[in-house]
């Protein structure tokens, strides 16, 4: 199985602040990345597909980046809703698999 | 409107088994691969299984395989998840999760609200 890996586990961090999270995959998945939110109690939220594409209704602060085993999520300026867990998927593989998460904090 | 609703969650003891369904809305269901994705207990989210618009290709995770049989009934626009031989590393929130799929991109664009199952005695 494609093995998906995010840096870091947990970030601190202030409303404003720019923040990026990273996530690597073991081998090439092409531009086959996604991004989710998920809130405590809640099920995950679709933010970012094929790596770069803004979901429909999802704030434009919210940005991906990458291709082939890199990728990034950017959030622009933090908001007080933006604090929450942040997993990547990979659907290159019919094994799908997902990062670890990224829990992000107030600081 | 979208709507997933899974059911069938519960206690179970380790060796039973438990059939989770999943109803859905608000879109033509026939037309959309789906798959069910758990997260056990403070832990991240973990793909379980898949199955296309018709039914006649399935994958599953290797932790489940031979245990777990997914299946789908389009006339009632429902889904469906038979667990058996359970044990306690199941105990997860299960969710469905509709697949929208192109030539160059898969994404899951909508989940339910999950349904807990325990395996514990």
């Amino acid at each position: 199985d494609i093995q998906m890996t995010q840096s870091p586990s947990s970030l601190s961090a202030s409303v404003g602040d720019r923040v990026t999270i990273t996530c690597r995959a073991s081998q090439s998945i092409s531009n086959n990345l996604n991004w989710y939110q998920q809130k405590p109690g809640k099920a995950p939220k679709l933010l970012i597909y094929a790596a770069s594409s803004l979901q429909s209704g999802v704030p434009s602060r919210f940005s991906g980046s990458g291709s082939g085993t890199d990728f990034t999520l950017t959030i622009s300026s933090l908001q007080p809703e933006d604090f929450a867990t942040y997993y990547c998927q990979q659907s290159y593989s019919t094994r799908i698999t997902f990062g670890q998460g990224t829990r992000l904090e107030i600081k | 409107e979208v709507q997933l609703v899974e059911s069938g969650g519960g206690l179970v003891q380790p060796g039973g088994s438990l059939r989770l369904s999943c109803a859905a809305s608000g879109f033509t269901f026939s037309s959309y691969e789906m798959n069910w994705v758990r997260q056990a207990p403070g832990k991240g989210l973990e793909w379980v299984s898949y199955i296309s618009s018709s039914g006649s290709t399935i994958y599953y995770a290797d932790s489940v395989k031979g245990r777990f049989t997914i299946s789908r009934d389009n006339a009632k626009n429902s889904l469906y998840l038979q667990m058996n031989s359970l044990r306690a590393e199941d105990t997860a929130v299960y969710y469905c999760a509709r697949d929208e799929r192109t030539t160059v991109t898969t994404k899951f664009d909508y989940w339910g609200q999950g349904t807990l199952v325990t395996v514990s005695s």
